[in-house]
């Protein structure tokens, strides 16, 4: 029962290099979305799709781009990293209907030097 | 103005004893709903209870509840019997129905809770 899977767990990046957070769900969630986690902020979000082919900007969108080519995957790409971006990132998940409770992944925590 | 308020940055409370963490919220939308997260050290995030704007009671689950108070824009989550597992940070979080809640949650800074033997 995977649920939400992220990957890396850690990443170390030097400022200008690009990379992308991978994330994949197997529960057929209609709607994903990415959020960092900074200290003293607590969650904001990036991205999210409501659908593959669908996606959106959220609180916090410079910077990143996503794409939604599936219903499974859900990839965060970092297009010039900045020592900005050094955060703990979180994929989630949920079914389309508001009041179901999101499924996140286990966070990525990356740093930009 | 922030949507979500979490006004304890952290707390300290005796094992056994029942704990409040407070949370209020603003919205001129009269469709949404409120939800708690649970972040122990291990940086997982788990979701404790959910309540909708319309649901006529508290929501509860386990040893979890939800202290509604539409009116004063409260939705504080009550612990009943802390034990040490217990000591993480949650978060109180909102989503507003516009756009079928498609924006994602808004989430409070946090409140730190440390539970003392």
């Amino acid at each position: 029962n995977a649920g939400v899977t992220q990957t890396p767990k850690f990443q170390v990046l030097k400022t200008g290099q690009s990379m992308t957070l991978q994330c994949a769900q197997d529960m057929n969630h209609e709607y994903m979305s990415w959020y960092r986690q900074d200290p003293g902020m607590g969650l904001r979000l990036i991205h999210y799709s409501v659908g593959a082919g669908i996606t959106d900007q959220g609180e916090v969108p410079n910077g990143y781009n996503v794409s939604r080519s599936t219903t499974e995957d859900f990839p965060l790409r970092l297009l010039s990293a900045a020592p900005s971006q050094t955060s703990v990132y979180f994929c989630a998940s949920r079914t389309g209907a508001s009041n179901e409770k999101l499924f996140f992944g286990s966070g990525t925590q990356l740093s930009v030097l | 103005a922030q949507k979500i308020t979490q006004t304890q940055p952290g707390m300290f409370v005796q094992e056994k004893e029942a704990v409040t963490l407070d949370c209020t919220y603003d919205t001129s939308d009269p469709s949404y709903g409120l939800f708690w997260y649970k972040q122990p050290s291990s940086g997982e995030m788990i979701f404790l209870i959910y309540q909708g704007s319309y649901d006529q009671q508290n929501a509860t689950e386990g040893r979890y509840s939800l202290n509604f108070q539409k009116a004063r824009k409260s939705a504080n989550l009550v612990i009943s019997a802390s034990q040490l597992g217990d000591s993480a940070m949650y978060f109180c979080a909102m989503r507003e129905g516009g756009k079928g809640g498609a924006d994602g949650l808004t989430f409070g800074k946090g409140t730190h809770l440390i539970i003392q033997p």
